[in-house]
């Protein structure tokens, strides 16, 4: 099977300070890695597509500057919250696809983001 | 403009059948997924549709007629462990997934 890592899978930290998420397809090549937000009681919110080697598109609404995204492999993406703040508490969950066309996407366990 | 619905929550008995409905309007149309999420979780495939019918596995079956717009996912012999949201989204032309608010499903005994 397709197995996609996330680490870490929950993380605390204060005000201000920055946090990187890691997003790792396992057992296959990921031509193309999604970002999700998901709030409490609320479906997923696409947040940014990144294919490997190009910058990633990020959708309306969702601060470039501020959720830093790099696919730097195939198998490798990473998320980084800059200046985190409480309202960017929020379960954060990365999924990989082989491609596009009806290709599954194979999602990470997640990562609960708590800001004090 | 694109849109995807589907119930915000179902309630149904254990050893039931039930069947979550999921309607979607878009211009470019290129095929329909269904997931589970258990809370907590992140969401896990369930089926992939892109012709009109019925796909059938194991317990679980999902229905699409692209003229309709619709979709649906069929549970049967509910067990506890299928509580859980139902998420539908669809690939649009541009290879885009939307994603439906998901139904949570409830199971009572």
């Amino acid at each position: 099977g397709a197995v996609v890592s996330q680490h870490p899978s929950r993380v605390i930290c204060k005000s201000g300070t920055s946090v990187k998420i890691e997003c790792r397809s396992l057992d296959f090549q990921a031509t193309t890695m999604f970002w999700y937000r998901q709030f409490p009681k609320q479906s997923l919110m696409l947040m940014a597509t990144s294919n490997e080697g190009s910058k990633a598109t990020y959708e309306q609404g969702v601060e470039k500057d501020k959720f830093l995204i790099n696919h730097a492999s195939l198998t490798l993406s990473t998320l980084t919250v800059t200046s985190a703040h409480p309202e960017d508490s929020s379960f954060y969950i990365c999924s990989a696809s082989r491609g596009r066309g009806g290709n599954e996407q194979f999602f990470g366990p997640g990562t609960r983001l708590t800001v004090l | 403009g694109q849109n995807i619905d589907q119930p915000t929550e179902m309630t149904a008995t254990e050893g039931a059948i039930v069947q979550i409905n999921c309607t979607y309007q878009t211009s470019g149309f290129n095929g329909l997924f269904w997931y589970q999420q258990h809370a907590g979780e992140a969401p896990t495939f369930l089926s992939y549709n892109v012709l009109d019918g019925l796909e059938e596995k194991g317990r679980f079956s999902s229905f699409l007629s692209r003229s309709k717009g619709y979709s649906y996912l069929l549970l049967k012999e509910l067990q506890m462990k299928d509580s859980a949201s139902y998420l539908c989204a669809f690939e649009d032309s541009n290879y885009q997934l939307i994603w439906g608010a998901g139904t949570k499903l409830i199971i009572k005994p």
